[in-house]
């Protein structure tokens, strides 16, 4: 199974910081990560696909990008809303893995 | 707009069967461009795919090796709905169990339903 490393697991920040979450696959998985989003009490939320497309609705201060098997999601400007766990995954190949969360806090 | 409504027991003992349904609305579970997933988190927050179903001019069943061997996951097109059977349970099944629609991405979800193994 392909193993995805993220860090770190929780994070503070202040409103309007730029964050950054990375996630490290245990090998190439061609850009084949999602990025999701889970708010306490509810089910995650698909924000970002193939690495770095931005799903419709999804605010443009929400990016990904990757390089080899490190990949980086980034919030440009914190907002109070963006409080939740994030998490990659991949769909490389079967099984689907995730990695362990980034909860994030509002400072 | 697609929405997935998971209905089932909470409480399940202890060796007996988890037994989970997600109806769809707005897609078809015969849809040749999605599959239809369970995934389960546990306490600690971690999430396990557990397997999909999907129609390919064919149905197809894919399931984690953790699950494969009393993992069960239905279509039902009649209802257009999909099941989870999940046998003999342990405590250690205990968990919130979704369903997804995976459509470039887990792009749909259920909303979760929190199941405890205990006697």
């Amino acid at each position: 199974d392909i193993q995805l490393t993220q860090s770190p697991s929780s994070l503070s920040a202040s409103v309007g910081d730029r964050v950054t979450i990375t996630c490290q696959a245990s090998q190439d998985i061609n850009n084949y990560l999602n990025w999701y989003q889970q708010r306490p009490g509810e089910a995650p939320k698909l924000l970002i696909s193939g690495a770095s497309n931005l799903e419709t609705g999804v605010p443009s201060r929400f990016g990904g990008g990757a390089s080899g098997t490190d990949f980086i999601f980034t919030i440009y400007s914190l907002q109070p809303e963006d409080i939740a766990t994030y998490y990659c995954q991949h769909y490389a190949n079967l099984p689907y893995t995730f990695g362990q969360g980034t909860k994030l806090e509002i400072k | 707009q697609v929405q997935l409504q998971q209905s089932g027991p909470g409480l399940v003992k202890p060796s007996q069967t988890l037994s989970l349904t997600c109806a769809i609305s707005g897609d078809s579970v015969s849809s040749n461009s999605a599959a239809w997933n369970w995934i389960r988190q546990s306490p600690s927050r971690d999430l396990e795919w557990l397997g999909r179903t999907y129609y390919r001019s064919k149905w197809y069943h894919e399931y984690a090796d953790s699950v494969k061997s009393r993992i069960t996951i239905n279509p039902d097109t009649a209802k257009n709905q999909f099941s989870l059977q999940l046998h003999s349970v342990t405590p250690d099944d205990t968990a919130m169990y979704y369903c997804t629609r995976d459509h470039g991405g887990l792009d749909n979800w259920g909303q979760g339903t929190l199941v405890t193994v205990s006697s």
